[in-house]
C-alpha cells in the first residue's frame, strides 16, 4: 500500500534555531516529492518539487533532500522565523507522476517560539 | 494575480440540503482536484480532473459529485449533505497533470472552504 510517513507530528522550536522534518514512503512506482507549506486555515503552498534524479532542493531557507534508494526526504529550515509556523506537508507522487495518484502526508506542525 | 477562488469560505447548512462549492482558476490549467482536510486524517483527495469534461474518483468521493464543463471551473457537489462530510474543503489547479512533461506539476491551492452539516 503506498504511504507517506511524517515524523515528528509536532515540534517546537526557537526562532533562530534550525530544524529538519522527515517524510518517509513506500510509494511505488516514484515520481517526484513535493513539500507543501500549510498556514493554518490556509491553503498549502509549495515549497519544492524533487523528481527521481534530484537529491537536493533549496528554496530560500529550506532545504530538502531526497534519497530514492531508501525512500527519505527531509526538509531542513535553516534559521527559523515566527513565520515558520506552520504544517509542513510531504507529498509523494506515483505511477509517472500522474496527480491522480498523489499521496500526502499527514503533515509535521512546527512552531517557532520567540 | 493568478489564483485559484473557492466560494463559500464558510458555509453552516443542515442535513440533506444540497450545497454547491464553486472553485474557479485563472491561470489556463488543465488540472483541477478536490480535498478534504480533517484533524489527524491530512488532506485525503475527492475527484481530480485531468481536462474538460474529463473527471475520476480520488480517495474519498462517496457522497460528492463534479463536473468539468469549462477549463477555468470545477465546482464540487454534495446533493444531499451528511455530518462527516464537515470539514475544510480545498480545490487546487496545475498547470499540467504531469510532473516534467511540459510544466512543473506544482499544485495551486484555493484558500479553502469550511463546510459544517448539522
Amino acid at each position: 500500500k503506498n504511504q507517506v510517513e511524517q515524523s515528528p507530528q509536532s515540534l517546537i522550536i526557537l526562532e533562530g534555531k534550525n530544524c529538519t522534518l522527515q517524510c518517509n514512503y513506500t510509494v511505488s512506482p516514484f515520481s517526484n516529492l513535493r513539500w507543501y507549506k500549510q498556514d493554518t486555515g490556509r491553503g498549502p503552498v509549495s515549497l519544492t518539487i524533487m523528481t527521481f534524479s534530484e537529491n537536493t532542493k533549496s528554496n530560500g531557507r529550506y532545504t530538502a533532500t531526497l534519497d530514492a534508494d531508501t525512500k527519505q526526504s527531509s526538509l531542513h529550515i535553516t534559521a527559523s522565523q515566527l513565520s515558520d509556523s506552520a504544517s509542513y506537508i510531504c507529498v509523494v507522487s506515483a505511477s509517472g507522476g500522474s496527480q491522480g495518484n498523489l499521496i500526502f502526508g499527514k503533515g509535521t506542525k512546527l512552531s517557532v517560539k520567540p | 494575480e493568478a489564483q485559484v477562488t473557492q466560494n463559500p469560505r464558510y458555509l453552516i447548512t443542515v442535513t440533506g440540503k444540497k450545497l454547491t462549492v464553486t472553485c474557479s482558476q485563472n491561470m489556463n490549467h488543465e488540472y483541477m482536484s478536490w480535498y478534504r482536510q480533517d484533524p489527524g486524517l491530512g488532506l485525503r483527495q475527492i475527484y481530480y480532473s485531468m481536462n474538460v469534461e474529463v473527471t475520476d474518483k480520488g480517495d474519498v468521493p462517496e457522497g460528492y459529485k463534479v463536473s468539468r464543463k469549462e477549463k477555468r471551473n470545477f465546482p464540487l457537489i454534495l446533493e444531499s449533505p451528511s455530518p462527516n462530510q464537515t470539514s475544510l474543503y480545498f480545490c487546487a489547479s496545475s498547470l499540467s497533470a504531469t510532473a516534467g512533461q511540459g510544466g512543473t506539476g506544482e499544485l495551486f491551492f484555493g484558500e479553502g472552504s469550511r463546510l459544517t452539516v448539522l
